[in-house]
């Protein structure tokens, strides 16, 4: 089966670290670009991050730019973001995806719920 | 950086009846390969967001024909045909141009 799977969130005191993983299956995993798009409670949706299918090119949001590190594995087929210096604002759903700009073929993970708080 | 900013923010609609969703961005989203990375998402309540359109205009695999999307430039449009029970949700646009921007969404719900 096609799917993707987060996993790594919970509850983390401001100024704690967190990291998430992405899991793919079911898919040529290292022929992708990835990203992390969040969303917190209530809110829209928020691109995180992106990294291409070789890990070359790499991008990130103002909001996070120097505290969250985008990474993958090709050999193990997994995406991971790794917080660090979390703040409140950074409470949210954080969504592992594969979406191709010129192409079909997206996909969505189910989300991680990162909740930051004292 | 790119605004992305839709109208209406939430859209009253009537079983079997048309939709439409504007989203216009802060600077033109033609790339220098001649195409627009304009995209449009649904996410139904409690679920994952899902892309319908991609390209302006291009619809991803599975999804119905009754959505339609058009624009150039700046100005672009989402369209249901006839709008459907399983279509309550929040539309988002997303340019892919310029880095990456999602709209504020547009909650549509049934009348």
């Amino acid at each position: 089966e096609v799917q993707l799977v987060e996993s790594g969130g919970g509850l983390v005191q401001p100024g704690g670290s967190l990291r998430l993983s992405c899991a793919a299956s079911g898919f040529t995993f290292s022929s992708y670009s990835m990203n992390w798009v969040r969303q917190a409670p209530g809110k829209g949706l928020e691109w995180v991050s992106y990294i291409s299918s070789s890990s070359s090119t790499i991008y990130y949001a103002d909001s996070v730019k120097g505290r969250f590190t985008i990474s993958r594995d090709n050999a193990k087929n997994s995406l991971y973001l790794q917080m660090n210096s979390l703040r409140d604002e950074d409470t949210a759903v954080y969504y592992c995806a594969r979406v191709p700009m010129a192409t079909t073929g997206p996909l969505w993970g189910q989300g991680t719920l990162v909740t930051v708080s004292s | 950086d790119v605004v992305m900013t839709q109208s209406p923010l939430s859209l009253p609609v009537t079983l079997g009846q048309p939709a439409s969703i504007s989203c216009r961005s802060s600077q033109s989203l033609v790339y220098s390969d001649g195409n627009t990375y304009l995209n449009w998402f649904q996410q139904r309540p409690g679920q994952s967001p899902r892309r319908l359109i991609y390209k302006v205009s291009n619809r991803d695999s599975g999804v119905p024909d009754r959505f339609s999307g058009s624009g150039s430039g700046t100005d672009f449009t989402l369209k249901i045909s006839r709008v459907e029970a399983e279509d309550v949700g929040v539309y988002y646009c997303m340019q892919g141009t310029h880095w990456r921007t999602f709209g504020q969404g547009t909650k549509v719900e049934i009348k």
